[in-house]
């Protein structure tokens, strides 16, 4: 089946610093994939729809310059959260939708839980 | 505005009975529903689909009901295993758009043994 990759699995910083987030999809080529966010006990929301090649597409209230989207390949996208700050805190999990198939099935990678001290 | 709630965040149920969780929807465009799995600190695992020209799917112990006219979903396992024990999300979209997903809040179901 599609299998969805993320690094790191986990990552602690400082505040202040930036973190890079990568999604990859190891055995397809998506040309859409997707940033989600996990609050506890909460649902999961999408923040941002990355297609390859082109600019991001950012859901109402969630800060472009913050957290920067880049999906240079069919492989690869990446997630970089700028001067992480504690309240960035949380659980991002990507998932990637591929060029053939089921165009309405999205695959989830692991997730990456982010801690800003 | 969360367009579908899960409005049971947890569920108890003994091994080899009917686990039953609930989804509601509020978007009569959303045409095509799924069910996911997730552990914690793991990203969620599709488990069924319904699309809305059906009202029932299933798959081995998995069975989604769908009623439209409620924009009411439900998952039954049947029979449970611990081994279910886990979050399960459901999600909304309008199919073929490539739009996003958009999720219920969970339900956390723990199969007693």
């Amino acid at each position: 089946g599609a299998v969805v990759s993320q690094h790191p699995s986990r990552v602690i910083c400082k505040s202040g610093t930036s973190v890079k987030i990568e999604c990859r999809s190891l055995d397809f080529q998506a040309t859409t994939m997707f940033w989600y966010r996990q609050f506890p006990k909460k649902s999961l929301m999408l923040m941002a729809t990355s297609n390859e090649g082109s600019k991001a597409t950012y859901e109402q209230g969630v800060e472009k310059d913050k957290f920067l989207i880049n999906h240079a390949s069919l492989t690869l996208s990446t997630l970089t959260v700028t001067s992480a700050h504690p309240e960035d805190s949380s659980f991002y999990i990507c998932s990637a939708r591929g060029t053939s198939g089921n165009y309405n099935e999205q695959f989830f990678g692991p997730g990456t839980r982010l801690t800003v001290l | 505005d969360q367009q579908v709630k899960q409005n049971s965040p947890s569920l108890s149920v003994q091994e080899g009975r009917i686990s039953i969780l609930n989804c509601d929807y509020t978007n009569s465009m959303f045409d095509y529903f799924l069910w996911y799995k997730k552990y914690p600190a793991e990203g969620p695992t599709f488990l069924i689909s319904i699309s809305s020209i059906k009202d029932k799917n299933e798959d081995g112990r998995f069975t989604v009901f769908l009623n439209k006219s409620a924009k009411h979903l439900s998952l039954h396992i049947v029979p449970s295993q611990p081994g279910d024990s886990a979050v399960y999300f459901c999600a909304a979209s309008i199919a073929n758009t490539g739009n996003q997903f958009y999720f219920g809040t969970g339900t956390s179901l723990t199969v007693i043994p």
